[in-house]
């Protein structure tokens, strides 16, 4: 199994731009979550989605932020307007969700920087 | 909202030397999960605690969760330098997993 897959890997992109982030998670995984890591807010949840879903998006920062997930293999992040304030590493986490006590595995990430 | 806090939030260590991280929730978890995350790299699930007080080994790490199952702690016997990077706990708040604030371990040969 290939794992969680993120592209891309970096992204360096001027204020004003859209980014979209790309994650495919493991194939028969049913949950999909998006976090954001930074040195000062440390590891936060954006978006989680059930079954293609979305189930809950309050961390979901402000509305520049949107997520989609069109099928069970893959789910894009976007920034339109994108600003130096939404540079971090986002990371896409998957896990079959029988419960809600399954672990999580992580992508890559991928690492964003807005100049 | 629900807040999970760990202590300390950096700790450098001598090789050999033992470390603990501790790691306390505002409200009652359903469960606790331990991640370690390298430098430069993803959080990796270690272990997961689903029983008031339950402890489990692996190697020289040891898990614990507390009575109240609201706080939990990992300590590692014995560091290596492969022990480098940030150890998060994970407790779950009904459906949502909650990260904590991590603990960044650094191993001095």
């Amino acid at each position: 199994d290939a794992g969680v897959i993120q592209s891309p890997r970096h992204e360096v992109t001027e204020m004003g731009q859209e980014v979209t982030l790309r994650c495919k998670p493991i194939s028969g995984h049913n949950s999909l979550f998006w976090y954001r890591q930074t040195m000062m807010r440390g590891l936060e949840l954006l978006i989680y989605f059930n079954n293609n879903v979305p189930i809950d998006d309050s961390g979901m920062p402000e509305d520049r932020f949107s997520a989609k997930m069109p099928n069970a293999s893959f789910s894009t992040l976007k920034i339109q307007p994108s600003e130096p304030r939404d540079s971090a590493v986002y990371f896409c986490a998957s896990s079959l969700a029988e419960s809600s006590y399954n672990e999580q595995f992580f992508g890559p990430g991928t690492r964003l920087t807005v100049l | 909202g629900q807040q999970v806090m760990q202590i300390p939030q950096y700790q450098h260590v001598q090789e050999g030397e033992d470390f603990t991280t501790y790691c306390n929730s505002s409200t009652t978890l359903s469960n606790i999960q331990w991640y370690k995350q390298r430098p430069g790299g993803h959080p990796v699930f270690l272990i997961q605690l689903v029983k008031s007080g339950e402890v489990k080994k692996q190697k020289r790490l040891t898990f614990q969760f507390g009575e109240a199952k609201k706080n939990s702690s990992l300590h590692i016997t014995a560091t290596q330098t492969t022990d480098v990077g940030t150890y998060f706990c994970a407790g779950y708040n009904t459906d949502k997993l909650i990260f904590g604030t991590g603990t960044r371990l650094q191993v001095f040969p």
